[in-house]
Protein backbone atom coordinates (compact mmCIF):
# COMPACT_ATOMS: atom_id res chain seq x y z
CA UNK A 1 0.00 0.00 0.00
CA UNK A 2 1.12 3.46 -0.10
CA UNK A 3 3.56 4.14 2.68
CA UNK A 4 6.35 6.87 3.06
CA UNK A 5 9.20 5.60 5.72
CA UNK A 6 11.24 8.49 7.05
CA UNK A 7 15.02 7.55 9.44
CA UNK A 8 16.10 8.55 11.68
CA UNK A 9 12.82 9.67 14.60
CA UNK A 10 15.45 11.62 16.34
CA UNK A 11 18.67 13.48 15.64
CA UNK A 12 20.55 15.60 17.89
CA UNK A 13 23.70 17.68 16.52
CA UNK A 14 25.90 20.24 17.76
CA UNK A 15 25.58 23.46 15.99
CA UNK A 16 27.30 24.37 12.39
CA UNK A 17 27.15 20.37 11.52
CA UNK A 18 25.00 18.81 9.05
CA UNK A 19 21.64 17.07 9.29
CA UNK A 20 20.41 14.27 6.71
CA UNK A 21 17.29 12.75 7.15
CA UNK A 22 16.43 10.26 5.02
CA UNK A 23 12.83 8.65 3.15
CA UNK A 24 11.92 5.71 1.22
CA UNK A 25 8.28 5.56 -0.49
CA UNK A 26 6.31 2.66 -2.41
CA UNK A 27 4.52 4.14 -5.06
CA UNK A 28 7.06 4.46 -8.25
CA UNK A 29 3.99 7.31 -9.65
CA UNK A 30 4.96 9.48 -6.81
CA UNK A 31 6.42 12.96 -8.55
CA UNK A 32 6.24 15.42 -6.09
CA UNK A 33 8.16 15.19 -2.82
CA UNK A 34 8.37 17.90 -0.44
CA UNK A 35 9.89 18.56 2.94
CA UNK A 36 7.86 20.28 6.13
CA UNK A 37 9.24 22.03 9.21
CA UNK A 38 6.47 22.04 12.03
CA UNK A 39 7.08 23.88 15.01
CA UNK A 40 5.43 23.15 18.25
CA UNK A 41 2.22 24.18 18.29
CA UNK A 42 1.71 25.51 15.10
CA UNK A 43 1.19 24.14 11.29
CA UNK A 44 3.81 22.36 8.61
CA UNK A 45 5.70 24.88 6.82
CA UNK A 46 6.98 24.26 3.42
CA UNK A 47 11.01 24.38 3.62
CA UNK A 48 11.64 22.77 0.28
CA UNK A 49 10.51 20.17 -2.78
CA UNK A 50 11.40 18.29 -5.29
CA UNK A 51 9.84 17.18 -8.40
CA UNK A 52 10.63 13.86 -10.38
CA UNK A 53 11.94 15.14 -12.95
CA UNK A 54 14.74 16.55 -10.81
CA UNK A 55 17.78 14.64 -8.57
CA UNK A 56 18.42 17.25 -6.42
CA UNK A 57 17.66 21.04 -5.20
CA UNK A 58 19.11 23.88 -3.14
CA UNK A 59 18.01 26.72 -1.48
CA UNK A 60 20.61 28.18 0.68
CA UNK A 61 21.27 25.82 3.66
CA UNK A 62 18.58 23.39 2.90
CA UNK A 63 19.12 20.40 0.11
CA UNK A 64 17.56 17.68 -1.25
CA UNK A 65 18.13 15.08 -3.53
CA UNK A 66 15.74 11.96 -5.05
CA UNK A 67 16.72 8.94 -6.40
CA UNK A 68 13.92 7.65 -8.49
CA UNK A 69 15.43 4.29 -9.02
CA UNK A 70 16.01 3.53 -5.21
CA UNK A 71 12.62 5.43 -4.31
CA UNK A 72 14.42 7.27 -1.79
CA UNK A 73 15.11 11.25 -0.91
CA UNK A 74 16.99 13.29 1.64
CA UNK A 75 17.04 16.82 3.04
CA UNK A 76 20.08 17.85 3.98
CA UNK A 77 20.93 21.15 6.24
CA UNK A 78 24.20 21.98 6.23
CA UNK A 79 25.70 24.98 9.38
CA UNK A 80 22.15 24.26 11.66
CA UNK A 81 21.41 26.79 13.76
CA UNK A 82 19.54 26.27 17.45
CA UNK A 83 16.80 27.65 15.35
CA UNK A 84 16.27 24.43 12.82
CA UNK A 85 15.26 22.80 16.08
CA UNK A 86 11.64 21.42 15.20
CA UNK A 87 10.42 18.08 13.73
CA UNK A 88 10.86 17.33 10.13
CA UNK A 89 8.03 15.29 7.80
CA UNK A 90 8.81 14.73 4.17
CA UNK A 91 6.05 13.42 2.16
CA UNK A 92 5.46 11.98 -0.86
CA UNK A 93 2.32 13.15 -3.00
CA UNK A 94 0.05 9.57 -4.52
CA UNK A 95 -1.09 9.71 -8.24
CA UNK A 96 -4.40 8.64 -7.85
CA UNK A 97 -7.91 10.85 -8.47
CA UNK A 98 -6.88 13.11 -5.93
CA UNK A 99 -4.02 15.32 -5.05
CA UNK A 100 -2.87 13.92 -1.65
CA UNK A 101 0.48 13.66 0.66
CA UNK A 102 1.49 10.74 1.93
CA UNK A 103 3.50 12.03 5.38
CA UNK A 104 6.11 9.91 7.22
CA UNK A 105 6.52 10.01 10.85
CA UNK A 106 8.61 12.65 11.32
CA UNK A 107 12.21 13.50 12.61
CA UNK A 108 12.71 15.88 15.73
CA UNK A 109 15.81 17.30 14.88
CA UNK A 110 17.92 19.19 18.12
CA UNK A 111 20.09 21.36 17.63
CA UNK A 112 22.86 22.06 20.58
CA UNK A 113 24.50 25.28 20.63
CA UNK B 1 -1.03 37.75 0.94
CA UNK B 2 -2.47 35.96 3.52
CA UNK B 3 -1.74 31.93 4.18
CA UNK B 4 -4.13 29.80 4.75
CA UNK B 5 -6.12 30.96 7.79
CA UNK B 6 -8.09 28.44 10.05
CA UNK B 7 -10.65 28.63 12.86
CA UNK B 8 -11.21 28.04 15.35
CA UNK B 9 -7.46 27.43 16.49
CA UNK B 10 -8.53 25.52 19.71
CA UNK B 11 -11.69 24.10 20.96
CA UNK B 12 -13.06 21.69 23.79
CA UNK B 13 -15.81 19.33 22.67
CA UNK B 14 -17.79 16.44 24.99
CA UNK B 15 -18.04 13.12 23.72
CA UNK B 16 -21.20 12.42 21.13
CA UNK B 17 -21.27 16.40 20.18
CA UNK B 18 -20.46 18.09 16.45
CA UNK B 19 -17.96 20.16 15.48
CA UNK B 20 -17.32 22.23 12.16
CA UNK B 21 -13.91 23.42 11.10
CA UNK B 22 -13.56 26.19 8.95
CA UNK B 23 -10.58 27.08 6.30
CA UNK B 24 -9.74 29.41 3.62
CA UNK B 25 -7.33 29.28 0.98
CA UNK B 26 -4.48 31.41 -0.46
CA UNK B 27 -5.98 33.87 -2.84
CA UNK B 28 -6.45 32.15 -5.82
CA UNK B 29 -6.30 28.83 -4.55
CA UNK B 30 -8.91 26.52 -5.46
CA UNK B 31 -7.71 23.07 -4.24
CA UNK B 32 -9.03 22.45 -0.41
CA UNK B 33 -7.92 19.66 1.32
CA UNK B 34 -8.00 18.31 4.77
CA UNK B 35 -5.84 16.59 7.17
CA UNK B 36 -5.71 14.81 10.50
CA UNK B 37 -2.21 15.03 12.87
CA UNK B 38 -2.72 13.20 15.50
CA UNK B 39 -0.05 14.20 18.67
CA UNK B 40 3.46 12.48 17.64
CA UNK B 41 2.35 11.56 14.38
CA UNK B 42 2.41 12.62 10.64
CA UNK B 43 -0.87 14.42 9.25
CA UNK B 44 -2.60 11.99 7.30
CA UNK B 45 -5.54 12.52 3.98
CA UNK B 46 -9.00 13.21 5.25
CA UNK B 47 -10.34 15.09 2.04
CA UNK B 48 -9.87 16.48 -1.07
CA UNK B 49 -12.49 19.62 -2.70
CA UNK B 50 -11.75 21.13 -5.91
CA UNK B 51 -14.16 23.37 -8.04
CA UNK B 52 -16.55 22.49 -4.79
CA UNK B 53 -16.55 18.78 -5.93
CA UNK B 54 -14.97 15.88 -3.83
CA UNK B 55 -11.82 14.73 -5.53
CA UNK B 56 -10.14 12.54 -2.97
CA UNK B 57 -11.05 10.47 0.43
CA UNK B 58 -9.19 9.21 2.97
CA UNK B 59 -9.50 6.08 5.24
CA UNK B 60 -12.11 8.04 7.71
CA UNK B 61 -15.85 7.34 8.65
CA UNK B 62 -18.82 8.77 7.80
CA UNK B 63 -19.09 10.67 10.25
CA UNK B 64 -16.26 13.16 8.84
CA UNK B 65 -17.35 15.23 5.82
CA UNK B 66 -16.92 18.39 4.29
CA UNK B 67 -17.67 20.66 1.52
CA UNK B 68 -16.17 23.65 -0.25
CA UNK B 69 -18.17 27.00 -1.08
CA UNK B 70 -18.33 29.31 -4.28
CA UNK B 71 -15.39 31.31 -2.73
CA UNK B 72 -13.52 28.08 -2.39
CA UNK B 73 -13.07 28.52 1.27
CA UNK B 74 -13.92 25.17 3.13
CA UNK B 75 -15.68 23.31 6.10
CA UNK B 76 -14.88 19.99 7.95
CA UNK B 77 -17.36 18.55 10.00
CA UNK B 78 -17.41 15.49 12.49
CA UNK B 79 -20.06 13.89 13.91
CA UNK B 80 -20.52 11.71 17.00
CA UNK B 81 -17.52 12.65 18.28
CA UNK B 82 -15.45 10.07 19.67
CA UNK B 83 -12.29 10.72 21.97
CA UNK B 84 -9.91 9.16 19.25
CA UNK B 85 -10.92 12.31 17.35
CA UNK B 86 -8.82 14.47 19.54
CA UNK B 87 -6.15 16.63 16.89
CA UNK B 88 -4.59 19.04 14.71
CA UNK B 89 -6.76 19.19 11.82
CA UNK B 90 -4.89 20.61 9.12
CA UNK B 91 -6.34 22.98 6.07
CA UNK B 92 -4.20 22.56 2.87
CA UNK B 93 -4.73 24.29 -0.08
CA UNK B 94 -2.83 24.23 -3.55
CA UNK B 95 -3.55 25.96 -7.16
CA UNK B 96 -4.94 23.13 -8.79
CA UNK B 97 -6.08 19.44 -7.97
CA UNK B 98 -3.36 17.34 -9.26
CA UNK B 99 0.57 17.35 -9.00
CA UNK B 100 1.60 19.47 -12.03
CA UNK B 101 4.89 21.61 -12.40
CA UNK B 102 4.50 24.34 -9.79
CA UNK B 103 1.66 23.03 -7.38
CA UNK B 104 2.57 23.29 -3.90
CA UNK B 105 0.38 22.40 -1.34
CA UNK B 106 0.67 24.53 1.53
CA UNK B 107 -0.94 24.22 5.30
CA UNK B 108 -2.43 26.36 7.94
CA UNK B 109 -1.52 26.78 11.22
CA UNK B 110 -4.51 24.01 11.94
CA UNK B 111 -7.67 23.71 14.96
CA UNK B 112 -6.73 22.18 18.11
CA UNK B 113 -10.04 19.68 18.99
CA UNK B 114 -10.15 18.72 22.15
CA UNK B 115 -12.58 15.66 22.73
CA UNK B 116 -13.60 15.38 26.62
Amino acid sequence: GENVEQHPSTLSVQEGDSAVIKCTYSDSASNYFPWYKQELGKGPQLIIDIRSNVGEKKDQRIAVTLNKTAKHFSLHITETQPEDSAVYFCAASMRDSSYKLIFGSGTRLLVRP
Amino acid sequence: DAGVTQSPTHLIKTRGQHVTLRCSPISGHKSVSWYQQVLGQGPQFIFQYYEKEERGRGNFPDRFSARQFPNYSSELNVNALLLGDSALYLCASSLFFSGGSGNTIYFGEGSWLTVV
